[in-house]
């Protein structure tokens, strides 16, 4: 079975602080995705990356970076936390899209900014 | 901007009953996916549906993709409170697209 790893389920944060979101799975998936998560909202696409050392804007990218230094892994970046990215995030990885190959989603983590 | 729309956006139905969902777009995709999300977990792959018309069945639930690839529905035949979960479509071309979901309660 394919597994999709967040670091953690429950996060606490301070406005202004910088916060890591981490990502890991373990089947070979080129690509990767970061979604948050909002009532009402739905799943909004925040950055993917379709190989090592690359990454795309997804449509709400404003005030997230992101980093993919090995196939594995991808991190979500915020720079400096506002209460406004308080949500839920979901990492999802799968093999290329055209391949109608479907995402399989980590667990979430929850954040809270305060 | 392809966008696809679910509808309802919450169901709330007696043990047994069925139920129908439905998600609509005005775009073609090369493909729709369904997906279940319980309360604190990812979503999970439900279904695949590839073909126009294509009907697929997984125990009591029957996914349809429409001829045109636009729109699909899932059906819940006599529902369980197992079922309980938000239902999620997304279409795939280049990349994929997700439905806002459809919130489903099953009451005992």
């Amino acid at each position: 079975d394919v597994k999709v790893t967040q670091s953690s389920r429950y996060l606490v944060k301070r406005t202004g602080e910088k916060v890591f979101l981490e990502c890991v799975q373990d089947m070979d998936h080129e690509n990767m995705f970061w979604y948050r998560q909002d009532p009402g909202l739905g799943l909004r696409l925040i950055y993917f990356s379709y190989d090592v050392k690359m990454k795309e804007k997804g449509d709400i990218p404003e005030g997230y970076s992101v980093s993919r230094e090995k196939k594995e892994r991808f991190s979500l970046i915020l720079e400096s936390a506002s209460t406004n990215q308080t949500s839920m995030y979901l990492c999802a990885s799968s093999f290329p899209t055209e391949n109608n190959s479907p995402l399989h989603f980590g667990n979430g983590t929850r954040l809270t900014v305060t | 901007t392809q966008l696809l729309e679910q509808s309802p956006q919450f169901l709330s139905i007696q043990e047994g009953e069925n139920l129908t969902v439905y998600c609509n777009s005005s775009s073609v995709f090369s493909s729709l996916q369904w997906y279940r999300q319980e309360p604190g977990e990812g979503p999970v792959l439900l279904v695949t549906v590839v073909t126009g018309g294509e009907v697929k069945k997984l125990k009591r639930l029957t996914f349809q993709f429409g001829d045109a690839r636009k729109d699909s529905s899932l059906h819940i035949t006599a529902a369980q409170p197992g079922d309980t979960g938000l239902y999620l479509c997304a279409g795939a071309n280049d990349k994929i697209i997700f439905g806002k979901g459809t919130r489903l309660h099953i009451l005992p």
